[in-house]
């Protein structure tokens, strides 16, 4: 099925240990996004793509890396995990123009981390 | 403040009730974006809007550029559509979205 998968969907790190969350989108989208989501605050930015080999920091970047060496992926790893870490992460993607009425914005299903 | 507001934060409406959920930006923005999430689940776009109003089923959204806010309104609301609504300010160069803190949504039977 069309969409924007995300693995795994849940985890529990001890602090220290570093991990990647997938995401991956078959939607030929350009641009892809990490959001964290935590209680009160909203979704909030971390790193950004417009496109393969091109990633930009969002909001909240601390502690965490991406890459984009494809169109379809964009991993997201965190290097040293803290408790302040402990989230629900979710990654979208979507066309960099608008097409067809929209910018196809699309959501993965979310990956909720439990730093220890 | 908040570049991108909701009100209300908690809504209870009985079946049946139209609803109205608010929401106010102070950034430019190219559009601006409805977004539901179930509990637990994952995030759905509703609507993506620019100008005017749009409507799908039993959901309406309308935007005023000028003054800056949007409304999502339910109409014959019903328990499935409980849920968070948040709204997303769309800055269009770069994709990035601003967004709200959510409405949390309890429609009872």
């Amino acid at each position: 099925n069309a969409g924007v998968t995300q693995t795994p969907k849940f985890q529990v790190l001890k602090t220290g240990q570093s991990m990647t969350l997938q995401c991956a989108q078959d939607m030929n989208h350009e641009y892809m996004s990490w959001y964290r989501q935590d209680p009160g605050m909203g979704l909030r930015l971390i790193h950004y793509s417009v496109g393969a080999g091109i990633t930009d920091q969002g909001e909240v970047p601390n502690g965490y890396n991406v890459s984009r060496s494809t169109t379809e992926d964009f991993p997201l790893r965190l290097l040293s995990a803290a408790p302040s870490q402990t989230s629900v992460y979710f990654c979208a993607s979507s066309y960099s123009g608008y097409r067809g009425g929209n910018y196809g914005y699309t959501f993965g299903s979310g990956t909720r981390l439990t730093v220890v | 403040k908040n570049e991108v507001e909701q009100s209300p934060q908690n809504l209870t409406a009985q079946e049946g009730e139209f609803i109205t959920i608010n929401c106010s930006y102070s950034v430019g923005i190219s559009a601006l974006h409805w977004l539901q999430q179930h509990p637990g689940g994952g995030i759905v776009s509703l609507f993506m809007l620019s100008s005017g109003k749009k409507k799908h089923g039993r959901l309406i959204a309308t935007i005023n550029i000028q003054e800056k806010h949007s409304s999502l309104h339910i109409t014959a609301s019903h328990p499935r559509d409980s849920a968070v609504y948040i709204c997303a300010a769309f800055g269009g160069a770069t994709n990035k979205l601003i967004f709200g803190t959510g409405t949390l949504l309890a429609v009872q039977p």
